[in-house]
């Protein structure tokens, strides 16, 4: 069974710019979660996707943005970088659905940005 | 609000031997989900370890297990016989009511041979 796809693996920008990630999740899974780790701030969650809906969103600006294809598949763009928007951005995939309280997330290696 | 709180930043061990994590958790839900993630160089995230807040037996998954403390609010991670390959940031997490999932900071596990 594949695992979760990131890409691109890593990317340098530059201030202003934008950059988009994708995220292709394991076969099956249709809630797709996207995480920024950093240093500074760790594991923070950015918002999560499922069927195509976002359902939770995390404490980040309007700049980021997500959406979910209709085969699961996810982007997350980043508009108007900024320098302290360099970090790991990772996604996960999970079959969790509400009404249960398990539902592991399964991690992609994620995709390392550097902002200059 | 949700909080995870992992206080020991790095933690060494001998191979072979039995290490501790600690993990507290603060929720102001009655049903939540703790977890334990390790995360290799390579930056992925792994799951290792799940606990249900009405389970009444400790989580285990073959060297893992998991010490929940319900009343200490406590949900430390056991890794018996610690093995080289162990050596990674160990994750705690939990998710409540808001279906949001919250993460400690990590704590660094370096496994001496």
């Amino acid at each position: 069974k594949a695992g979760v796809t990131q890409t691109p693996r890593y990317l340098i920008k530059t201030r202003g710019q934008q950059v988009t990630l994708s995220c292709s999740p394991i076969s099956g899974h249709r809630s797709v979660s996207w995480y920024q780790q950093t240093p500074g701030q760790g594991l923070q969650f950015l918002f999560e996707y499922f069927s195509e809906t976002q359902r939770n969103k995390g404490n980040f600006p309007g700049r980021f943005s997500g959406r979910q294809f209709s085969n699961s598949r996810s982007e997350m763009n980043v508009s108007t970088l900024e320098l302290g928007d360099s970090a790991l951005y990772l996604c996960a995939s999970s079959s969790y659905d509400r009404g249960r309280d398990t539902g592991e997330l399964f991690f992609g290696e994620g995709s390392r940005l550097t902002v200059l | 609000a949700q909080k995870i709180t992992q206080t020991q930043p790095g933690m060494f061990v001998q191979e072979k031997e039995a290490v501790t994590l600690d993990c507290t958790y603060d929720t102001s839900d009655q049903s939540y989900g703790l977890f334990w993630y390790k995360q290799p160089s390579s930056g992925e995230m792994i799951f290792l370890i799940y606990q249900g807040s009405y389970d009444e037996q400790n989580a285990t998954e073959g060297r893992y297990s998991l010490n929940f403390q319900k009343a200490r609010k406590s949900a430390n991670l056991v890794i018996s016989a610690s093995q080289l390959g162990d050596s990674a940031m160990y994750f705690c997490a939990m998710r409540g009511g808001s279906y949001i999932p919250t993460f400690g900071r990590g704590t660094s596990l370096i496994v001496h041979p």
